[in-house]
């Protein structure tokens, strides 16, 4: 069964927006990751939360993690028409499973 | 110099047909993985093997059979295809401390 389900399925915004994107899971972690997949490509990772950390920076991302509500969020700041991709979380409870992603599409 | 190759890109088959996917790393991973992403986007692991044991074996139908002659290589071959194995297929690596590293898949068309 997969472990990373993104919420929302899809995201349209115009540039310079901020993007946010959910996702949660069913048992305990040791870390949780977010991937980018653009069109046509294998996906790319972006960050790691590991279970102890609430919060992580990289660049125009921000990562929240909540174990006690089994969630997380990456947030993407001052969005341009380059981060239009779907994104994916997944978590690294000794195997590596993913969900549907989140297809965001940033209007310039 | 790409991390993670699978060959071939694209492959168009008719049912009944058996076919393979090859994957190589050259980043020194121990652990590689295929998932297969179907129209909906939806990433599903099929298999994992670590230092060339099965370590994961998913609900997959046994006509999808693995070999991993080396740590370096995973190959997915796939018996007597049906319409419903349309999909891209990704290989992907990793270490201990590292995330997943990708091809950029296999899209496969059965007719």
């Amino acid at each position: 069964s997969q472990q990373g389900e993104e919420d929302p399925q899809a995201l349209s915004i115009q540039e310079g927006e901020n993007a946010t994107m959910n996702c949660s899971y069913k048992t305990s972690i040791n870390n949780l990751q977010w991937y980018r997949q653009n069109s046509g490509r294998g996906l790319v990772h972006l960050i790691l939360i590991r279970s102890n950390e609430r919060e992580k920076h990289s660049g125009r991302l921000r990562v929240t993690l909540d174990t006690s509500k089994k969630s997380s969020s990456l947030l993407i700041t001052a969005s341009r028409a380059a981060d239009t991709a779907s994104y994916f979380c997944a978590t690294d409870n000794n195997d590596m499973r993913f969900g549907a992603g989140t297809r965001l599409t940033v209007k310039p | 110099d790409t991390a993670v190759s699978q060959t071939p890109k694209y492959l168009v088959t008719q049912m009944g047909n058996d076919k393979s996917i090859k994957c190589e790393q050259n980043l020194g991973h121990d652990t590689m993985y295929w998932y297969k992403q179907d129209s909906k986007k939806f990433l599903k692991i099929m298999f994992s093997y670590n230092n060339k044991e099965l370590i994961i074996n998913e609900t997959v139908p046994n006509r999808f059979s693995p070999k991993s002659p080396d740590k370096a290589h995973l190959n997915l071959h796939i018996n007597s295809l049906e319409l419903g194995d349309s999909a891209v297929y990704f290989c992907a690596s990793q270490s201990r401390v590292t995330p997943l590293h990708f091809g950029n898949g296999t899209r496969l068309t059965v007719t």
